[in-house]
């Protein structure tokens, strides 16, 4: 098993840019979470999302981020324009989804994004 | 609601000592509790996890954990440190849903 991949590893672009932040979670897997790890605010759940569908948005910090998983073993997290704030390492983690049960979340190795 | 708190930002041990770090958690319905490992540039790791059934919890590379109730307590321990132990330690518990809630971590430093 490959595990959960993620893409790029390293990103640096310029404030007002696009960025996106691709994920592939681990086959089989129902449910898909975005994080953001700052030495500031530690590991914050930003979005998660259970058979494509997102549950919890609450963690988005603004309209300017936005996230989709169009099918099973892809998702996007979108930050448009971005800002030197937003500099941060993001961590995908996918699970079985199994609510009620022992659900393990499994990350992927992150994303360091870097917006001078 | 659920949460965790990790007492102790900062540990340092020396090499061989015993590794004792703090979780304290906070639930509303019966806990699922978890501690994964951060290594530098990493992702996070499992480390062990408690659903229900034993109350001490064996997971990689020699650290267990146990889960006490009536202290609402899952320290994480491991008799002798080890030089690759030192990592970032994340407890967590997960929610009624899916969601895990995080505590802010641990950073053990490993002294030779």
């Amino acid at each position: 098993d490959a595990g959960v991949i993620q893409s790029p590893r390293h990103e640096v672009t310029e404030m007002g840019q696009e960025v996106t932040l691709r994920c592939k979670p681990i086959s089989g897997h129902n449910s898909l979470f975005w994080y953001r790890q700052t030495m500031m605010r530690g590991l914050e759940l930003l979005i998660y999302f259970n058979n494509n569908v997102p549950i919890d948005d609450s963690g988005m910090p603004e309209d300017r981020f936005s996230a989709k998983m169009p099918n099973a073993s892809f998702s996007t997290l979108k930050i448009q324009p971005s800002e030197p704030r937003d500099s941060a390492v993001y961590f995908c983690a996918s699970s079985l989804g199994e609510t009620g049960g022992t659900d393990t979340q499994y990350f992927g190795p992150g994303t360091r994004l870097t917006v001078l | 609601a659920q949460s965790v708190t990790q007492l102790g930002s900062h540990v340092s041990v020396s090499e061989g000592a015993l590794v004792l770090l703090r979780c304290n958690y906070s639930s509303s319905v019966p806990p699922y509790l978890f501690w994964y490992v951060q290594y530098p540039n990493q992702g996070l790791q499992l480390l062990l996890k408690y659903t229900t059934g034993a109350t001490l919890v064996k997971g990689i590379n020699g650290f267990e954990a146990e889960f006490k109730k009536s202290e609402t307590s899952f320290h994480l321990t491991k008799p002798s440190a080890h030089m690759s132990d030192a990592a970032e330690y994340f407890c967590a518990v997960r929610g009624a849903g899916n969601q895990f809630y995080f505590g802010t971590g641990t950073s053990l430093t490993v002294i030779p």
